[in-house]
């Protein structure tokens, strides 16, 4: 599976829309973006995935350019509760299972 | 309805000593899985259970660890003896189906301290 990088850390402020991008050059072309949010004491909860293009849900938005090397996921207007570990994930479809792969993620940091 | 549960949430043990997490899955899912982050380290799968059955154990690090899913229900996590590098926070997770998409919802985890 490819190797995924992100920023290892982000501030924000309220209010404020943030994007945070995920690197994953060699994505095959069975893969798919899935992303999680980790608040502290609590496991990954998933947030959104993707093929190309734009997903959208009522939490955020995903990005994909047409490489499809990079993915950028949007928060509209975060406040302090989207304070959290977001980690990029490549998952392989059509395989059946597929373990998790998690990277450092991206710790985002909210303030007033 | 009700998450995944997973106890205790904390647990702190001795170094040789046996602990055994439990971990309760969303009805009706068939797939179980168990990862671990240990201190300044990534989450890492441990394990995956189809039903009772173990599909997919290759990230068990050595055979302290000894999981197990009896009737296909809830599942639990044996180590023993502990070892202080086991420290960590062990998740569970669980799905409807493996793989293509289907997103895996995981307890809020148990942390095990081995002094």
């Amino acid at each position: 599976l490819a190797k995924t990088t992100q920023p290892i850390s982000m501030d924000s402020y309220e209010g404020q829309e943030v994007n945070i991008t995920c690197s994953h050059n060699n994505i095959a072309t069975n893969d798919y973006i899935t992303w999680y949010q980790q608040f502290p004491s609590q496991g990954p909860r998933f947030i959104i995935q993707g093929y190309k293009t734009k997903v959208t849900n009522e939490v955020a938005s995903l990005f994909i350019p047409a490489d499809r090397k990079s993915s950028t996921l949007s928060l509209p207007r975060v406040s302090l509760s989207d304070t959290a570990v977001y980690y990029c994930l490549v998952v392989r479809m059509n395989t059946g299972f597929q373990k998790l792969v998690f990277g450092t993620g991206t710790r985002l940091l909210v303030s007033p | 309805e009700a998450g995944v549960t997973q106890f205790p949430s904390h647990s702190v043990i001795e170094k040789g000593q046996t602990v055994t997490l439990r971990c309760d899955p969303i009805s009706g899912h068939d797939n179980l899985y168990w990862y671990r982050r240990v201190m300044g380290k990534e989450i890492k799968f441990l394990l995956h259970f189809v039903k009772e059955s173990k599909q997919d154990e290759s990230g068990m690090p050595n055979n302290r660890f000894l999981a197990e899913r009896t009737g296909g229900t809830y599942s639990t996590l044996k180590v023993q003896p502990a070892e202080l590098e086991d420290s960590g926070v062990y998740f569970c997770a669980s799905s409807q189906d493996p793989g293509d998409g289907d997103e895996a919802f995981f307890g809020q985890g148990t942390r095990l301290t081995v002094v």
